[in-house]
């Protein structure tokens, strides 16, 4: 079974500040999404990385995927209160039921304090 | 563009009844949708993948006679929760895409409350 651990869980900063979350696993994925969920809607995609050692920046946010392709972070800049939100990881592979799947980490939700 | 929408958002109905949720592309054909259950606090848990005209493909666990799946078309799959018990209450959410290793697109969800 693969296992994205996500950390920290819980991140609350004030407007302005930097953080970085990340994305770990012993396993490695073809692809590694990054999502934004909203309380009572459905992920929204940020981005996906797909070679190890990948750097992408959208904005404020910049996504890299470890050389080794198990291992991710998300670091964001000057964090606004818009950017509150469920952060979620997700690596893309082979399922248990020989179809591909998304594996997701549980999420590190932030609170951006203005 | 890679609008999906899911309906009902909400429902909330009695102990043993059947309840069918709609996951469409609005501007895009899937020729794969995936069904996901999420619990509080939790992370998202693939329920099956299905693959338009042919048998969902169920992970370990997931009874594939109480969660039906059906996706007879490129727009839309259909998930039917089969007599709702308590414990089948949750956040459940589809998502579709062109193929299996393409990007996926997610509904916003089905809030689901079995009393």
């Amino acid at each position: 079974t693969q296992l994205l651990e996500q950390s920290p869980q819980f991140l609350s900063i004030q407007e302005g500040e930097n953080l970085t979350v990340y994305c770990n696993s012993s396993s490695v994925f073809s692809s590694l999404q990054w999502y934004r969920q909203e309380p009572g809607e459905g992920p929204v995609l940020l981005v996906t990385v797909v070679t190890g050692g990948e750097v992408k920046k959208l904005k404020r946010l910049t996504f890299q995927f470890g050389d080794a392709r198990k291992d991710s972070s998300l670091h964001i800049t000057a964090a606004q209160p818009g950017d509150t939100g469920l952060y979620l990881c997700a690596g893309g592979g082979p399922s248990g039921a020989g179809s591909y799947q998304l594996t997701f980490g549980k999420g590190t939700k932030l609170s951006v304090i203005p | 563009g890679a609008v999906v929408s899911q309906h009902p958002s909400w429902v909330i109905c009695k102990s043993g009844t059947s309840v069918k949720i709609e996951c469409r592309s609005l501007d895009f054909q899937a020729t794969t949708m995936f069904w996901y259950r999420q619990f509080p606090k939790q992370s998202l848990m693939l329920m099956a993948t299905s693959n338009e005209g042919s048998k969902a493909t169920y992970e370990q666990g997931v009874e594939k006679d109480k969660f039906l799946i059906n996706h007879a078309s490129l727009t839309l799959s259909t998930l039917t929760v089969t007599s709702a018990h308590p414990e089948d209450s949750s956040f459940y959410i589809c998502s579709a895409s062109t193929g299996k290793r393409q990007p996926q697109h997610f509904g916003d969800g089905t809030r689901l409350s079995i009393l």
